[in-house]
């Protein structure tokens, strides 16, 4: 079945430092791509997603570009903040025709001033 | 209402008990999701409701499990006769299909806690 594989966690940055958490994955068919964010208390949002081969996702400093050639969904950001400490979670769906979301394990991000 | 509604927020319930979680999805969503979180470690797909279609109960992890799916909206896990490995934080999204990309809208989640 379709799976999702994140790099393991915590990622430990001070502010400023530049930021990627690797993202791979295997699907049968063609999937959509996403990251989601959980924010300390807070429920699951959707951070980025992209739909098609060479797609950038884009949203709060944070970008990912959907390769197909390698099947990868890498998160990048130049310039981490405090405020960016959460736990992020890599997910597909649409793999095999149907919308189900597949996630991966997560990776939580600690940024230190 | 205006996002995923869960609840309660919180459940603390003694081993061998039956719990229900209620999940009030976006209204016009056609699918709906259940997900598990334990603390430390990633999300569990529990079970995926889609419009008429038979819900995928693939991850279900045993059948002291069953979820319902009423009218096309609420939903409601079940967890019969309680163990304490079922604690964690249970998760409910919906999403408005058709579309590739569609993205999903997750509750708050409800805490259970078996003791």
């Amino acid at each position: 079945g379709d799976s999702v594989t994140q790099m393991e966690g915590p990622v430990t940055l001070s502010e400023e430092a530049f930021l990627t958490i690797n993202c791979t994955y295997t699907a049968t068919g063609y999937p959509s791509l996403f990251w989601y964010v959980q924010y300390p208390g807070e429920g699951l949002q959707l951070l980025l997603k992209a739909t098609k081969a060479d797609d950038k996702g884009s949203n709060k400093g944070f970008e990912a570009t959907y390769r197909k050639e390698t099947t990868s969904f890498h998160l990048e950001k130049g310039s981490v903040q405090v405020s960016d400490s959460a736990v992020y979670f890599c997910a597909l769906s649409g793999g095999t025709g149907f919308q189900k979301l597949v996630f991966g394990t997560g990776t939580r991000l600690l940024v230190s001033p | 209402g205006a996002g995923v509604s869960q609840s309660p927020s919180n459940k603390v319930t003694e081993k061998g008990k039956d719990v229900e979680l209620r999940c009030d999805p976006i209204s016009g969503h056609t699918a709906l999701y259940w997900y598990r979180q334990s603390l430390g470690q990633g999300l569990e797909f529990l079970i995926y409701f889609q419009g008429n279609s038979a819900p995928d109960k693939s991850g279900l992890p045993s059948d002291r499990f069953s979820a319902e799916r009423t009218g096309g909206s609420v939903s409601t896990l079940t967890i019969q006769r309680t163990q304490q490995e079922d604690s964690a934080v249970y998760l409910c999204a919906s999403s408005a299909q058709g579309a590739r990309g569609t993205e999903a809208f997750f509750g708050q989640g409800t805490r259970l806690t078996v003791v």
